[in-house]
């Protein structure tokens, strides 16, 4: 069935590090890609999405692109800030009629300053 | 605004109560969802509806029921049949018959412990 990972958290980095983090999917069809955040307490925001192969998608100086023969979506931010400081979902839709997403299990970004 | 609205944001319960959590959604979608959120194990579906009147179980449905009577309310009941019903539930809802904005939108949560 599909699938998607991402990698463990949590990350700690400083201000204006370079942030990546990673997520690889298993799906069969064409599922269009999703990134969301969460902010401790609340819930949760889309960030970015991607439709199909190759797009990127972009937000608030974050960049994911669909990559299909590696079959992945990975996150990346030039110069994180404090309030980047949240858990991060990918998640990917289904093909067919339903549109559920599965999703990752999230990882946490602490931001230092 | 549009938006997604749920009540209240933290929620007690004596153990063996059934309890409902409210969710309401002024964006005129057809879809909407229920998730259930622990500490370390991301989302997992409970319940979705994709139209006024149906509804479809998720992965983990047991101890749970749902109405979709109107577009813009999907209620959740916790039933005492739910063994471990303490975790932080989040609604959502999307235009799923539109694959170009097809993105899943989601309340604000509400925390549930059963005391």
């Amino acid at each position: 069935g599909n699938s998607v990972t991402q990698m463990e958290g949590p990350v700690t980095l400083s201000e204006e590090a370079f942030l990546t983090i990673n997520c690889t999917y298993t799906a069969t069809g064409y599922p269009s890609l999703f990134w969301y955040v969460q902010y401790p307490g609340e819930g949760l925001q889309l960030l970015l999405k991607a439709t199909k192969a190759d797009d990127k998608g972009s937000n608030k100086g974050f960049e994911a692109t669909y990559r299909k023969e590696t079959t992945s979506f990975h996150l990346e931010k030039g110069s994180v800030q404090v309030s980047d400081s949240a858990v991060y979902f990918c998640a990917l839709s289904e093909d067919g009629n339903n549109r559920k997403l599965i999703w990752g299990l999230g990882t946490s970004l602490a931001v230092n300053p | 605004d549009g938006g997604i609205t749920q009540s209240p944001k933290y929620l007690f319960r004596k153990e063996g109560q059934n309890v409902t959590l409210s969710c309401e959604q002024n964006l005129n979608h057809d879809a909407m969802y229920w998730y259930r959120q622990d500490p370390g194990q991301g989302l997992r579906l409970i319940y979705y509806s994709q139209i006024v009147n149906d509804f479809q179980k998720g992965d983990i449905a047991e101890g749970y029921s749902v109405s979709r009577e109107k577009k813009e309310s999907f209620p959740l009941t916790v039933t005492s049949a739910q063994k471990n019903p303490t975790a932080f539930y989040l609604c959502a809802s999307s235009n799923w018959k539109d694959l170009s904005t097809d993105t899943q939108y989601f309340g604000p949560g509400t925390r549930l412990t059963v005391l």
